[in-house]
């Protein structure tokens, strides 16, 4: 199936450690982006990649970073992860930035810290 | 900045009922705007991509429109389902036209 596919689905982790959510996506697209949905399900952008630009949304804390191995590929690695990091990520994916075409999205990481 | 306010909050109706949900934006300098669907618990599911070109685009019994000049989006819903029943966001692009901008939604419940 042609998708946006993230992992894992769910993911419990204690205060202080590092973790990491994959997104992979096979359409072909050349930007990628990361959402935080938080508990009031308000959806903010976090970063948008593409072979040549990234963009930080300034409210990111460093803590945060995109890796993408590959243009099929946007990891999001989380260092001292707090109570407050706990929130559903999603990962989209378009042709162009800006999402002219518009946006196909993953079905979410529900990321719980404890 | 893009700021996206959408009207209602939350709607209950019956079976059967044609809806309209409203979504407003401050920035009308757009080439296109999104409507997702999202069910409890799940991922975005996209709707409807309206280009600013166009005043309307219609997908079974959804139909959107477009008002860039009045920073207006609605989206029609006929014949409600019970199967309607999530939130619908709004999402224009942001000023410099990088991102998509989500409105808060409005969850609907469609009753049998």
């Amino acid at each position: 199936d042609t998708a946006v596919s993230q992992t894992p689905k769910y993911l419990v982790t204690q205060m202080g450690n590092d973790k990491s959510i994959k997104c992979e996506q096979n359409l072909g697209h050349d930007t990628m982006y990361w959402y935080k949905q938080d508990s009031k399900k308000f959806l903010k952008i976090m970063f948008s990649y593409n072979n040549k630009e990234l963009i930080i949304n300034e409210t990111v804390p460093n803590r945060f970073s995109p890796k993408s191995p590959d243009k099929a590929h946007l990891n999001l690695h989380i260092n001292s992860l707090e109570l407050g990091d706990s929130a559903v990520y999603f990962c989209a994916s378009s042709f162009e930035g800006g999402g002219r075409y518009g946006y196909t999205f993953g079905s979410g990481t529900r990321l719980t810290v404890v | 900045k893009q700021e996206v306010t959408q009207i209602p909050a939350a709607l209950s109706v019956p079976e059967g009922e044609n809806l309209v949900l409203n979504c407003s934006f401050t920035d009308s300098a757009i080439y296109n705007l999104q409507w997702f669907r999202q069910d409890p618990g799940k991922g975005l599911t996209s709707l409807l991509l309206i280009q600013s070109s166009q005043r309307e685009q219609t997908s079974g019994r959804l139909n959107a429109s477009l008002d860039k000049s009045s920073g207006r989006s609605t989206l029609y819903i006929a014949a409600s389902q019970p199967g309607d029943s999530a939130t619908y966001l709004c999402a224009p692009p942001d000023n410099y036209g990088q991102n998509f901008v989500f409105g808060p939604g409005t969850r609907l419940s469609v009753l049998p």
